[in-house]
């Protein structure tokens, strides 16, 4: 069965600095795909950046980049210039293809302070 | 545009109360979704719709019924809820339930069970 794991319950980080949020799961499938959502505090649950496991390539998207290691099954999250909207909780998923379902991490609040 | 529209934003209601949950896309996806969320947990999937079909129940408790009356708009019947019913339901949509289409979330509707 497909586990994600986010370790990490709490990352704080000073604005403007870069932090790196971890993930890790674990699947039999060759062919997936990988998000990292954002959830601000009362806020609307957002996608951050997504990742095609058939794709060597690192997705970026603007001051988000993942460091996907699919051997080592583990895709991270980089914030680069870490702004106070940034400030969140942040939720890896892996995409099931089986049945269409997205299966969650616990999820990381992330904090900045100024 | 991008946006999934759910109302009402806040619902209390009694355990012997019938209410009703609205979700409305307007992009042509032809896939949406209905999550239960508790605080600081990641979403749990109840729901999903393909093609204004039922395609996935996960098990949830008949007090809670679904409806897709049309490619755009998704109900969540209540009836009879317990007060660990509480949470926040989040509606989600996405091109189609296949592999490469993220999912587009509503900002959700808070509900109280009393």
């Amino acid at each position: 069965a497909q586990t994600v794991t986010q370790s990490q319950p709490e990352m704080s980080v000073q604005e403007a600095e870069t932090v790196t949020l971890s993930c890790t799961y674990d699947t039999s499938e060759s062919d997936y795909y990988l998000f990292w959502y954002k959830q601000p505090p009362s806020r609307q649950m957002i996608l951050v950046i997504r990742q095609e496991a058939y794709k060597q390539q690192n997705a970026t998207e603007n001051r988000f980049s993942v460091n996907f290691q699919k051997a080592a099954k583990s895709f991270s999250l980089k914030i680069s210039d870490s702004q106070l909207g940034d400030a969140a909780m942040y939720f890896c998923a892996y995409y099931r293809v089986s049945n269409y379902q997205l299966i969650w991490g616990a999820g990381t609040k992330l904090i900045i302070k100024p | 545009d991008t946006e999934v529209t759910q109302t009402p934003k806040h619902l209390v209601m009694g355990m012997t109360n019938k209410k009703s949950l609205k979700c409305e896309q307007h992009m042509g996806h032809r896939a949406m979704y209905w999550y239960k969320q508790k605080a600081k947990k990641p979403p749990e999937l109840m729901f999903v719709y393909s093609y204004e079909k039922l395609s996935i129940n996960e098990s949830v408790p008949s007090r809670f019924s679904p409806e897709c009356p049309n490619s755009s708009l998704l109900n969540l019947h209540l009836h009879a809820l317990q007060p660990e019913d509480s949470a926040l339901y989040l509606c989600a949509s996405s091109q189609e339930s296949g592999l490469r289409y993220e999912q587009y979330f509503g900002p959700g509707t808070r509900l109280t069970v009393t």
